[in-house]
């Protein structure tokens, strides 16, 4: 067990719509990463928070959106679906930003767009 | 832009067998590199990383990583792999500057699964 908590672990949902994942990072942690994880892209970095303010972004798509609440937990938007969203997205934390690097991963919430 | 390459996409590998999986990074400066490992329907978990010194680090499980600097490698190997070592391996990369522009992001490779047979 990693500390880091996603919600929900499974979604299935049809194009168009709109989804909302949870992530509660681990106890003290002020940094949030989400990732996203598809067959052909691999694990690609989609956006980073440090308590409560946007650190970095990597390959997000306008479509999604996320932010980090003042009790650290975060959540990724992601809307206007389409099927080549479906994909398992990863939250990961670390104590601050920068440092070693060493990132602590949720278990993941696995995304099926129909 | 800073990219990690993991040569091996699928290995497939009797018990007992030596492994090597292989990982080659590019970027200009210094960097922190880890291996993760996702097994079967569970999150990525740290085998080991590398910040500074002794190029040849130790991680969980019995695997090692060497850090060749002039080959800007990262491979990752065990000398005798168990049927509980099936698992994808992701190699990443991170620069390792210090202050407020090291934000910690890891760049990952595309993943190796390695599937052992018993």
């Amino acid at each position: 067990d990693s500390g880091v908590t996603q919600t929900p672990k499974h979604l299935i949902t049809a194009t168009g719509q709109r989804v909302t994942l949870r992530c509660s990072p681990r106890s003290g942690d002020l940094s949030v990463y989400w990732y996203q994880q598809s067959l052909d892209q691999g694990l690609q970095f989609l956006i980073q928070y440090y308590n409560g303010e946007e650190r970095a972004k990597g390959n997000i798509l306008e479509r999604f959106s996320a932010q980090q609440f003042p009790d650290l937990h975060s959540e990724l938007n992601l809307s206007s679906l389409e099927l080549g969203d479906s994909a398992l997205y990863f939250c990961a934390s670390s104590p601050r930003t920068g440092g070693t690097g060493e990132l602590f991963f949720g278990e993941g919430s696995r995304l099926t767009v129909l | 832009a800073q990219s990690v390459s993991q040569h091996n996409h699928h290995v497939i590998l009797s018990e007992a067998a030596s492994l090597e999986l292989g990982c080659n990074y590019s970027y200009g400066g210094t960097v922190n590199l880890f291996w993760y490992v996702q097994y079967p329907g569970q999150h990525l978990q740290l085998l080991l990383k590398y910040f500074s010194g002794d190029p040849l680090v130790k991680g969980i499980k019995g695997f090692e990583a060497e850090f060749i600097k002039s080959k800007f490698s990262f491979n990752l190997r065990k000398p005798s792999v168990q049927w509980s070592d099936t698992a994808e391996y992701f190699c990443a990369v991170t620069p390792s500057y210090g202050g407020s522009s090291n934000t910690g992001k890891l760049i990952f490779g595309q993943g190796t699964t390695l599937q052992v047979k018993p």
